[in-house]
């Protein structure tokens, strides 16, 4: 319904494993965002990307590794990941304001319920 | 850094009640959105606002953005047991900037 699709929805891996999220946005927005949700705790942006550059990489560990081909497409590439980032991510995409007139809110995906064993 | 302080953090009422939430922040914002996340589900987007003082519905929802610039606030009226959920505040200084979320609201509604 909002445009925005993640894969898969849930996902379960060992810390060796390595594994990618997908997000697929069909809104023509040009910037695109993961974030991380873990319980009683704000949103916390991970990455953003605005006409397929990364914009922001706010101090996320480098076993997440994040790939934007696209303006409709991004990915979040994990590997040798711990149990602490057991969490929700989001993805969502926006308008981004160099590229024209707005409105610039985003719109999110279902999210991919990682668990980390 | 920039913090959201959302009220209240629960909320347990019952259906056909009126419901307000609101959020704060310690800085000038000049965007601020609501959103409302189901469990299992991504943040979907209620209302949007970019002028002080602005109120704003969308079918039994009322936000508004407070003269202040550093205020929002949320009403629902008539509840039912579909407005359960979570209700996150966001903002941002300017359209440039990224979005700062609230730690959000859950509401429970019971028949």
């Amino acid at each position: 319904e909002t445009g925005v699709t993640q894969t898969p929805r849930h996902l379960v891996m060992g810390m060796t494993n390595k594994k990618s999220l997908k997000c697929e946005q069909h809104l023509g927005h040009n910037a695109m965002y993961w974030y991380k949700q873990s319980a009683k705790k704000p949103l916390e942006l991970m990455f953003v990307y605005s006409l397929e550059e990364r914009v922001e990489n706010n101090s996320v560990p480098s076993r997440f590794s994040p790939e934007c081909p696209n303006s409709s497409h991004l990915f979040l590439h994990l590997h040798t990941l711990q149990p602490e980032d057991s969490a929700l991510y989001l993805c969502a995409s926006s308008q981004d304001w160099m590229a024209g007139p707005g409105p610039y809110e985003q719109y999110f995906g279902p999210g991919t319920r990682l668990t980390v064993t | 850094g920039q913090q959201l302080n959302q009220s209240p953090q629960s909320m347990f009422i019952q259906e056909g009640e009126d419901v307000s939430m609101n959020c704060t922040s310690s800085s000038i914002f000049n965007t601020w959105l609501w959103y409302k996340q189901d469990p299992g589900e991504g943040p979907v987007l209620l209302i949007a606002l970019y002028k002080a003082g602005e109120l704003t519905s969308n079918g039994r929802l009322t936000a508004q953005f407070g003269i202040t610039r550093k205020d929002s606030f949320l009403n629902i009226s008539a509840s039912i047991p579909s407005d359960v959920g979570i209700y996150f505040c966001a903002g941002s200084v300017n359209n440039t900037d990224k979005l700062i979320f609230g730690t959000g609201t859950r509401l429970q509604v019971f028949p």
